[in-house]
Protein backbone atom coordinates (compact mmCIF):
# COMPACT_ATOMS: atom_id res chain seq x y z
CA UNK A 1 0.00 0.00 0.00
CA UNK A 2 1.02 3.62 -0.93
CA UNK A 3 0.33 6.59 1.62
CA UNK A 4 1.36 10.07 1.60
CA UNK A 5 1.52 12.58 5.07
CA UNK A 6 1.54 16.24 5.14
CA UNK A 7 2.34 16.95 8.11
CA UNK A 8 0.92 20.11 8.56
CA UNK A 9 -2.36 21.27 7.65
CA UNK A 10 -1.43 25.01 7.52
CA UNK A 11 1.94 27.20 6.35
CA UNK A 12 2.47 30.81 6.93
CA UNK A 13 4.97 32.88 5.43
CA UNK A 14 5.67 36.60 4.95
CA UNK A 15 5.93 37.69 1.39
CA UNK A 16 9.04 37.71 0.08
CA UNK A 17 10.91 34.67 2.50
CA UNK A 18 11.11 31.11 1.84
CA UNK A 19 8.33 28.81 1.98
CA UNK A 20 8.89 25.05 2.50
CA UNK A 21 5.96 22.51 2.40
CA UNK A 22 6.44 19.38 3.76
CA UNK A 23 5.56 15.54 2.37
CA UNK A 24 6.78 11.99 3.23
CA UNK A 25 5.95 9.35 1.61
CA UNK A 26 5.41 5.44 2.10
CA UNK A 27 5.52 2.89 -1.29
CA UNK A 28 6.79 -0.36 -2.36
CA UNK A 29 9.10 -0.37 -5.30
CA UNK A 30 10.40 3.04 -7.08
CA UNK A 31 8.23 5.94 -6.11
CA UNK A 32 6.97 8.84 -8.33
CA UNK A 33 6.49 11.72 -6.44
CA UNK A 34 4.22 15.07 -7.78
CA UNK A 35 3.25 18.35 -6.03
CA UNK A 36 -0.16 19.58 -7.21
CA UNK A 37 -1.89 23.11 -6.12
CA UNK A 38 -5.58 23.75 -5.81
CA UNK A 39 -7.08 27.35 -6.10
CA UNK A 40 -10.73 27.50 -4.78
CA UNK A 41 -13.51 25.39 -7.27
CA UNK A 42 -10.68 24.74 -9.62
CA UNK A 43 -9.08 21.56 -10.50
CA UNK A 44 -5.70 20.39 -9.30
CA UNK A 45 -2.86 21.91 -11.24
CA UNK A 46 0.61 20.06 -11.86
CA UNK A 47 3.36 21.85 -10.14
CA UNK A 48 6.31 19.40 -10.88
CA UNK A 49 7.21 15.33 -10.27
CA UNK A 50 9.84 13.18 -9.25
CA UNK A 51 10.63 10.14 -11.75
CA UNK A 52 14.25 9.69 -11.93
CA UNK A 53 17.45 11.16 -12.12
CA UNK A 54 18.40 14.39 -9.87
CA UNK A 55 17.15 15.13 -6.20
CA UNK A 56 16.47 18.89 -6.92
CA UNK A 57 13.47 19.17 -9.52
CA UNK A 58 12.35 22.43 -10.70
CA UNK A 59 8.76 22.96 -11.58
CA UNK A 60 6.05 25.88 -12.71
CA UNK A 61 6.09 29.26 -10.90
CA UNK A 62 9.28 29.23 -9.30
CA UNK A 63 8.58 26.41 -7.21
CA UNK A 64 11.08 23.64 -6.47
CA UNK A 65 11.13 19.96 -4.47
CA UNK A 66 14.12 17.84 -2.95
CA UNK A 67 13.26 14.16 -3.25
CA UNK A 68 15.27 12.41 -0.20
CA UNK A 69 15.20 8.76 -0.80
CA UNK A 70 16.91 7.89 3.08
CA UNK A 71 13.94 10.12 4.51
CA UNK A 72 11.28 9.12 2.15
CA UNK A 73 10.31 12.79 2.12
CA UNK A 74 9.87 15.33 -0.97
CA UNK A 75 9.67 18.99 0.36
CA UNK A 76 8.09 21.96 -2.01
CA UNK A 77 10.06 24.86 -1.85
CA UNK A 78 10.04 28.26 -3.05
CA UNK A 79 13.16 30.64 -2.36
CA UNK A 80 10.75 33.93 -2.62
CA UNK A 81 7.05 33.56 -1.91
CA UNK A 82 3.64 35.88 -3.36
CA UNK A 83 0.47 36.84 -2.21
CA UNK A 84 -0.38 34.97 -5.48
CA UNK A 85 0.75 31.61 -4.31
CA UNK A 86 -1.41 31.35 -1.36
CA UNK A 87 -3.45 28.13 -2.25
CA UNK A 88 -4.43 24.32 -1.24
CA UNK A 89 -1.03 22.55 -2.38
CA UNK A 90 -1.05 18.67 -2.30
CA UNK A 91 1.50 15.87 -2.45
CA UNK A 92 0.86 12.71 -4.35
CA UNK A 93 2.79 9.47 -4.75
CA UNK A 94 2.25 6.50 -7.59
CA UNK A 95 4.47 3.58 -7.10
CA UNK A 96 5.73 1.16 -9.86
CA UNK A 97 4.24 -2.30 -10.36
CA UNK A 98 6.48 -5.31 -11.23
CA UNK A 99 6.75 -4.09 -14.95
CA UNK A 100 8.13 -0.58 -14.21
CA UNK A 101 4.41 0.91 -14.72
CA UNK A 102 1.90 2.13 -12.48
CA UNK A 103 -1.53 2.03 -13.84
CA UNK A 104 -3.47 5.80 -13.30
CA UNK A 105 -3.91 5.93 -9.06
CA UNK A 106 -2.76 8.54 -7.48
CA UNK A 107 -2.75 8.31 -3.57
CA UNK A 108 -2.37 11.91 -2.66
CA UNK A 109 -1.87 13.65 1.06
CA UNK A 110 -4.18 15.41 2.90
CA UNK A 111 -3.36 19.34 1.83
CA UNK A 112 -1.55 21.80 3.42
CA UNK A 113 -3.03 25.27 2.88
CA UNK A 114 -0.39 28.03 2.38
CA UNK A 115 -1.23 31.77 2.97
CA UNK A 116 1.23 34.43 2.11
CA UNK A 117 0.82 37.33 3.88
CA UNK A 118 1.94 40.65 2.31
CA UNK B 1 -4.49 22.68 -26.68
CA UNK B 2 -7.69 22.02 -24.73
CA UNK B 3 -6.96 20.91 -21.45
CA UNK B 4 -9.35 18.48 -19.80
CA UNK B 5 -13.12 19.44 -19.67
CA UNK B 6 -16.15 17.78 -17.25
CA UNK B 7 -19.83 18.26 -17.74
CA UNK B 8 -21.91 19.51 -15.43
CA UNK B 9 -19.75 21.49 -13.46
CA UNK B 10 -22.55 21.12 -10.67
CA UNK B 11 -25.37 18.88 -10.17
CA UNK B 12 -28.14 18.78 -7.71
CA UNK B 13 -29.72 15.34 -6.84
CA UNK B 14 -31.87 13.59 -3.87
CA UNK B 15 -31.41 10.21 -2.32
CA UNK B 16 -31.51 7.11 -4.34
CA UNK B 17 -31.55 8.89 -7.65
CA UNK B 18 -28.53 8.23 -10.02
CA UNK B 19 -25.76 10.09 -11.74
CA UNK B 20 -23.83 10.63 -14.77
CA UNK B 21 -20.82 12.51 -14.99
CA UNK B 22 -18.77 12.90 -18.17
CA UNK B 23 -15.17 13.57 -18.84
CA UNK B 24 -13.78 14.59 -22.18
CA UNK B 25 -9.49 14.26 -21.35
CA UNK B 26 -6.76 16.08 -23.23
CA UNK B 27 -6.25 15.41 -27.20
CA UNK B 28 -3.94 12.47 -27.39
CA UNK B 29 -4.45 11.31 -23.73
CA UNK B 30 -5.84 7.87 -23.35
CA UNK B 31 -5.34 7.07 -19.65
CA UNK B 32 -8.31 8.49 -17.60
CA UNK B 33 -8.36 8.39 -13.47
CA UNK B 34 -11.52 9.85 -11.31
CA UNK B 35 -11.42 11.14 -7.60
CA UNK B 36 -13.52 12.24 -5.21
CA UNK B 37 -12.61 14.85 -3.25
CA UNK B 38 -14.20 15.55 0.26
CA UNK B 39 -13.55 17.95 3.14
CA UNK B 40 -13.31 15.16 5.70
CA UNK B 41 -11.83 12.02 3.74
CA UNK B 42 -9.81 14.37 0.90
CA UNK B 43 -8.84 12.76 -2.42
CA UNK B 44 -9.62 9.89 -3.09
CA UNK B 45 -8.54 7.44 -6.28
CA UNK B 46 -11.97 5.83 -7.31
CA UNK B 47 -11.08 4.37 -10.62
CA UNK B 48 -8.72 4.50 -14.04
CA UNK B 49 -9.55 3.26 -17.16
CA UNK B 50 -7.32 2.85 -20.40
CA UNK B 51 -8.57 1.75 -23.86
CA UNK B 52 -11.50 0.96 -22.42
CA UNK B 53 -10.56 -1.00 -19.75
CA UNK B 54 -10.73 -0.76 -16.45
CA UNK B 55 -6.84 -1.22 -15.08
CA UNK B 56 -7.22 -0.20 -11.27
CA UNK B 57 -10.01 0.90 -9.17
CA UNK B 58 -10.23 2.31 -5.59
CA UNK B 59 -12.18 1.22 -2.43
CA UNK B 60 -15.40 2.72 -3.79
CA UNK B 61 -18.50 0.39 -3.35
CA UNK B 62 -20.57 -1.02 -6.45
CA UNK B 63 -23.05 1.69 -6.75
CA UNK B 64 -19.46 3.78 -8.59
CA UNK B 65 -19.03 2.56 -11.63
CA UNK B 66 -17.39 3.94 -14.81
CA UNK B 67 -16.74 3.55 -18.31
CA UNK B 68 -14.22 4.70 -21.21
CA UNK B 69 -15.38 5.07 -25.10
CA UNK B 70 -13.06 4.42 -28.05
CA UNK B 71 -12.55 8.55 -28.37
CA UNK B 72 -11.22 8.06 -24.70
CA UNK B 73 -13.75 10.13 -23.25
CA UNK B 74 -14.99 8.72 -20.41
CA UNK B 75 -17.72 8.32 -17.77
CA UNK B 76 -18.80 7.56 -14.04
CA UNK B 77 -22.24 6.55 -12.53
CA UNK B 78 -23.06 6.82 -9.26
CA UNK B 79 -26.66 4.91 -8.70
CA UNK B 80 -28.47 5.11 -5.62
CA UNK B 81 -26.90 7.98 -4.39
CA UNK B 82 -26.32 9.17 -0.33
CA UNK B 83 -26.05 12.01 0.94
CA UNK B 84 -22.23 11.36 1.85
CA UNK B 85 -22.00 11.17 -2.28
CA UNK B 86 -21.61 14.95 -1.89
CA UNK B 87 -18.19 15.71 -3.45
CA UNK B 88 -16.34 17.18 -5.75
CA UNK B 89 -15.65 14.57 -8.47
CA UNK B 90 -12.13 15.01 -10.94
CA UNK B 91 -11.24 13.67 -13.79
CA UNK B 92 -7.51 13.11 -14.78
CA UNK B 93 -5.86 12.50 -17.91
CA UNK B 94 -2.59 11.28 -18.98
CA UNK B 95 -0.26 10.00 -21.99
CA UNK B 96 0.14 6.61 -22.26
CA UNK B 97 2.43 5.31 -19.58
CA UNK B 98 5.56 3.47 -20.77
CA UNK B 99 7.96 1.37 -18.73
CA UNK B 100 10.25 2.93 -16.01
CA UNK B 101 8.44 6.64 -16.40
CA UNK B 102 4.97 8.17 -14.98
CA UNK B 103 3.22 10.78 -17.17
CA UNK B 104 1.80 13.41 -14.64
CA UNK B 105 -1.84 13.73 -14.46
CA UNK B 106 -4.02 16.85 -15.78
CA UNK B 107 -6.64 17.59 -13.96
CA UNK B 108 -10.21 18.60 -14.90
CA UNK B 109 -12.16 21.36 -12.80
CA UNK B 110 -14.36 18.64 -11.50
CA UNK B 111 -17.97 18.21 -10.90
CA UNK B 112 -19.38 19.49 -7.49
CA UNK B 113 -22.40 16.91 -7.08
CA UNK B 114 -24.89 17.55 -4.15
CA UNK B 115 -27.02 15.03 -2.82
CA UNK B 116 -29.68 16.30 -0.86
Amino acid sequence: AQSVAQPEDQVNVAEGNPLTVKCTYSVSGNPYLFWYVQYPNRGLQFLLKYITGDNLVKGSYGFEAEFNKSQTSFHLKKPSALVSDSALYFCAVSGSNAGGTSYGKLTFGQGTILTVHP
Amino acid sequence: KAGVTQTPRYLIKTRGQQVTLSCSPISGHRSVSWYQQTPGQGLQFLFEYFSETQRNKGNFPGRFSGRQFSNSRSEMNVSTLELGDSALYLCASSLTPTSGTYNEQFFGPGTRLTVL
